[in-house]
């Protein structure tokens, strides 16, 4: 069964880059998965923040799209969040999770969903 | 748009039926997916696909799609079903990714 754990500073200066780790044990991050970073301010809703596929193809929520990159390390079985130029609105726990999507071909429709998640790790931007 | 909207609020008498809705465009191309989230925890996947419900999660929860609207429908509410939900999408042209504001459910 595949579990996810965050991992990284939980402070962060502002104007500073965050930095956080997903390692994923109990299946290969190689497979034909995507995953992805989702996070929660305090006491507001999910905001998503990107999805990565094993051949290194991404998707940007496009108002972090300028600060925000994902990356997969295959030999170290974990993928990886940097955000830049970090505010105190980016303070906020950060999940990482993984993607279960496909083509219901009967009826038209795609579906796309986040089946595992990490516990979340507390990201707080301040000096 | 790019947008999931939901109630805010709803409330349900134990052990009768409620039903949670989200709505948004992307909803006419992509079923609706569903998450529990209970306070410290992380969401927690209850219903996917068409009405797919992933191991471990009670058959009481149920969804459907109709047009731009998704529904998460929880038949017989427990007390422990107290909890915000999301609804969560993805766009079929842009592929991004959006979240419904969150139904905070509470069991009278």
């Amino acid at each position: 069964q595949v579990q996810l754990q965050e991992s990284g500073p939980g402070l962060v200066k502002p104007s500073g880059t965050l930095s956080l780790t997903c390692d994923v044990s109990g299946g290969p991050i190689s497979s034909n998965i995507w995953w992805s970073w989702v996070r929660q301010p305090p006491g507001k809703g999910l905001e998503w923040i990107g999805d990565m596929y094993q051949s290194g193809s991404t998707d940007y929520n496009p108002s972090l799209k300028s600060r925000v990159t994902i990356s997969l390390d295959k030999s170290k079985n974990h993928f990886s969040l940097n955000l830049s130029s970090v505010t105190a609105a980016d303070s906020a726990v950060y999940y990482c999770a993984r993607i279960i999507s496909g083509h219901d071909y009967s009826n038209s429709y795609y579906y796309y969903a986040m089946d595992v998640w990490g516990q979340g790790t507390t990201v707080t931007v301040s000096s | 748009s790019s947008e999931l909207t939901q109630d805010p609020a709803v409330s349900v008498a134990l052990g009768q039926t409620v039903r949670i809705t989200c709505r948004g465009d992307s909803l006419r191309s992509y079923y609706a997916s569903w998450y529990q989230q209970k306070p410290g925890q992380a969401p927690l996947l209850v219903i996917y696909g068409k009405n797919s419900r992933p191991s471990g999660i009670p058959e009481r929860f149920s969804g459907s799609n109709s047009g731009n609207t998704a529904s998460l429908t929880i038949t017989g509410a427990q007390a422990e079903d107290e909890s915000v939900y999301y609804c969560n999408s993805r766009d079929s042209f842009t592929n991004h990714v959006m979240f419904g504001g969150g139904t905070k459910l509470t069991v009278l």
